[in-house]
């Protein structure tokens, strides 16, 4: 089967980094995608691997290994505002690209 | 406001009623995608359109029925619906497969 693992909950403190993890399990790889969605609000697009390695933009970070079907979202300078959940999800190879698989999901609480 | 919208964003039905869900986007991409959303639970695709064509049909049961008559329109007409089916149903639509999407506010439905 296919699947996305990631944890469930996170807790940071305001001005820190976190990592988020992500592990998949596809049926060929296609790119790996990180959205941010806030209560109530719908996912918003953060960031996109399709090679190995760390792709920045701003205070947030993605890093993705095929090898070992693994990526992490890393967030630095922690604000409220970046309280959210955030989704890892993943393009398999097989289907000709317009399926996305998505994880559950990891809900970040940033305290003050 | 990530230029789709979708309408509407509340609908409480009973299990014999039929209604529809609207998504328009207006960012001129030639894909749109239908996901629900449960709590707890990863994105689920439904449907894709590419070029106003059926390209992706994940299992969904007859119940939920798309429509897509033109690139920045799409519909998702419900009847005889069951209470499982309450959830957030997303729209989104990408540029191309390989394009990041672009999700709507969702319409959260509710079904007694």
């Amino acid at each position: 089967g296919q699947n996305i693992d990631q944890p469930t909950e996170m807790t940071a403190t305001e001005g820190a980094i976190v990592q988020i993890n992500c592990t998949y399990q596809t049926s060929g790889f296609n790119g790996l995608f990180w959205y941010q969605q806030h209560a109530g609000e719908a996912p918003t697009f953060l960031s996109y691997n399709v090679l190995d390695g760390l792709e920045e933009k701003g205070r947030f970070s993605s890093f993705l290994s095929r090898s070992k079907g693994y990526s992490y979202l890393l967030l630095k300078e922690l604000q409220m505002k970046d309280s959210a959940s955030y989704l890892c999800a993943v393009r398999p190879g097989n289907t000709g690209g317009f399926k996305t698989i998505f994880g559950a999901g990891t809900r970040l609480f940033v305290k003050a | 406001e990530t230029g789709v919208t979708q309408t509407p964003r509340h609908l409480v039905m009973g299990m014999t009623n039929k209604k529809s869900l609207k998504c328009e986007q207006h960012l001129g991409h030639n894909a749109m995608y239908w996901y629900k959303q449960s709590a707890k639970k990863p994105l689920e695709l439904m449907f894709v359109y590419s070029l106003e064509e059926r390209v992706e049909n994940n299992s969904v049961p007859s119940r939920f029925s798309p429509e897509c008559p033109n690139s920045s329109h799409l519909f998702l007409h419900l009847h005889t619906l069951q209470p499982e089916d309450s959830a957030l149903y997303l729209c989104a639509s990408s540029q191309d497969r390989n394009g990041k999407q672009f999700f709507g506010p969702g319409t959260r439905l509710t079904v007694l």
